[in-house]
């Protein structure tokens, strides 16, 4: 079955430090693959997704992430984090077939930033 | 992309109750759907919204328990019914995009809803 593992439930870093968000699956075909952020109150935003060609996608607010085949990765990074970044961030993999709005959704990771 | 509106924001609801939760997009769409975020868990599929025919449920939940209307393109409306605390969550509506193989969607602010 597919799913979503996002290993870190909560992480701080201090403003200006770099981020790595982890975020495995498990998804027989080629994945489609997004990252949200949740900001406290507010619904959900995609970050940036990836559908195919270009390993390492770019995203709004200066996100990256990188789709790694090989270790069903595809971990989100910042290399200088906002005060303004300290959300929730859920990681997610689209399922394609059947129900096309059918996102596998990993638990969040929470980010706390230290000024 | 759509700009999607809920409500309410948040509720307080009895045991017992039903709340009924409104979904309106500034745009017609094709595809709207209803996910639930329990506490501390992640966002779960509860059924695509179909216009003009009935809901599509994902496994574990039922027409009885959570029936959803979709009278136009641009509006949703989700109940959840008899509630009890387990039911307490936030309930997002969203919107796709559609690309072959996937949707992207767009959420609302979601609906807090909390169960005495």
């Amino acid at each position: 079955a597919q799913s979503v593992t996002q290993p870190d439930i909560h992480i701080t870093v201090s403003e200006g430090a770099s981020l790595e968000l982890r975020c495995n699956y498990s998804y027989g075909a080629t994945p489609y693959l997004f990252w949200y952020v949740q900001s406290p109150g507010q619904g959900l935003q995609l970050l940036l997704k990836y559908f195919s060609g270009d390993t390492l996608v770019q995203g709004i607010k200066g996100f990256e992430a990188e789709f790694k085949r090989s270790q069903s990765s595809f971990n989100l990074r910042k290399p200088s984090v906002h005060w303004s970044d300290a959300a929730e961030y859920f990681c997610a993999v689209a399922t394609g077939g059947g129900s096309q709005g059918n996102l596998i959704f990993g638990k969040g990771t929470k980010l706390s930033v230290k000024p | 992309s759509a700009v999607i509106s809920q409500k309410p924001s948040r509720d307080i609801c009895q045991r017992g109750t039903s709340l009924t939760i409104q979904c309106q997009v500034d745009s017609q769409v094709t595809m709207m759907f209803w996910y639930r975020q329990q506490p501390g868990q992640s966002l779960t599929l509860i059924a695509t919204a179909n216009q003009g025919s009935e809901a599509t449920y994902e496994s574990g939940f039922v027409i009885d328990k959570f029936p959803i209307s979709r009278p136009n393109l641009t509006f949703s409306t989700l109940t959840v019914s008899n509630l009890s605390p387990e039911d307490s969550s936030i309930y997002l509506c969203s919107v796709g995009d559609r690309v072959p193989g996937a949707n992207v969607l767009t959420f609302g602010a979601g609906s807090r809803l909390t169960v005495l």
